[in-house]
């Protein structure tokens, strides 16, 4: 069974600059989370998405950050403009819902250095 | 709000040794349990989990067992490998579906 894709791994952008991160969940995963981890610390909820409507953005900085889940498949979040602040590695996970036993998978994570 | 502390790091010991990253939690209800591992430079992988009170979750020589109690769920394994190097987090998933992470122990095992 295929996980869950991210692209680009990596990515280098000068601050103020825009990036756009894609996410291909586990076929059949209903729900999706975007997540932000900066270095040592624990990953953070940006937002959920439950098919294509959004369960929680409550921790996404709306000013400059921007997900979208058309059609209830694919995602993409996107930064702009970017902060130096913003570096950090960007998860995405899928689960078959909101139920708290579903296990959650995590794809390897884009990985953003504003400079 | 929900959270979870666990063990600073880092953790150096050596192969063979025993492990314990200890975990707390402080939640409302009946939250699940998790411990995920991340590996250098791959994404997060889920180690184990347990879904109620005094279930044990076990996996590649790992265990953690869910203490309402004591509010904890520390992880623990016998023998390490080099190959057990690696961050790992504590995290629980609560009612409103959220998964709330620790920061993370960050575990080096010499041979």
């Amino acid at each position: 069974e295929a996980g869950v894709a991210q692209s680009p791994r990596y990515k280098i952008i000068e601050k103020r600059q825009s990036v756009a991160f894609w996410c291909n969940p586990i076929s059949g995963h209903a729900t999706l989370y975007w997540y932000q981890q900066i270095l040592g610390q624990g990953p953070k909820l940006l937002i959920q998405f439950q098919n294509n409507g959004v369960v929680d953005d409550s921790q996404l900085p709306k000013d400059r950050f921007s997900a979208e889940r058309l059609k209830g498949v694919d995602s993409t979040l996107k930064i702009q403009p970017a902060k130096l602040e913003d570096s950090a590695v960007y998860l995405c996970a899928s689960s078959l819902g909101t139920a708290g036993g579903n296990t959650i998978y995590f794809g390897e994570g884009s990985w953003l250095t504003v400079v | 709000g929900d959270s979870v502390t666990q063990m600073e790091g880092p953790v150096t010991l050596s192969e063979e040794a025993f492990l314990t990253i200890n975990c707390t939690y402080t939640a409302t209800g009946y939250p699940s349990l998790f411990w995920y591992v991340q590996y250098p430079g791959e994404g997060l992988q889920l180690l184990l989990k347990a879904t109620k009170a005094d279930d044990k979750g076990s996996n590649k020589g790992f265990e953690a067992t869910y203490r309402k109690e004591t509010t904890s769920f520390h992880l623990e394994k016998g023998s390490v490998q080099v190959s057990d190097s690696a961050v790992y987090f504590c995290a629980l998933r609560n009612n409103d579906y959220k998964l709330s992470f620790g920061a993370g122990t960050t575990v080096t095992v010499r041979a």
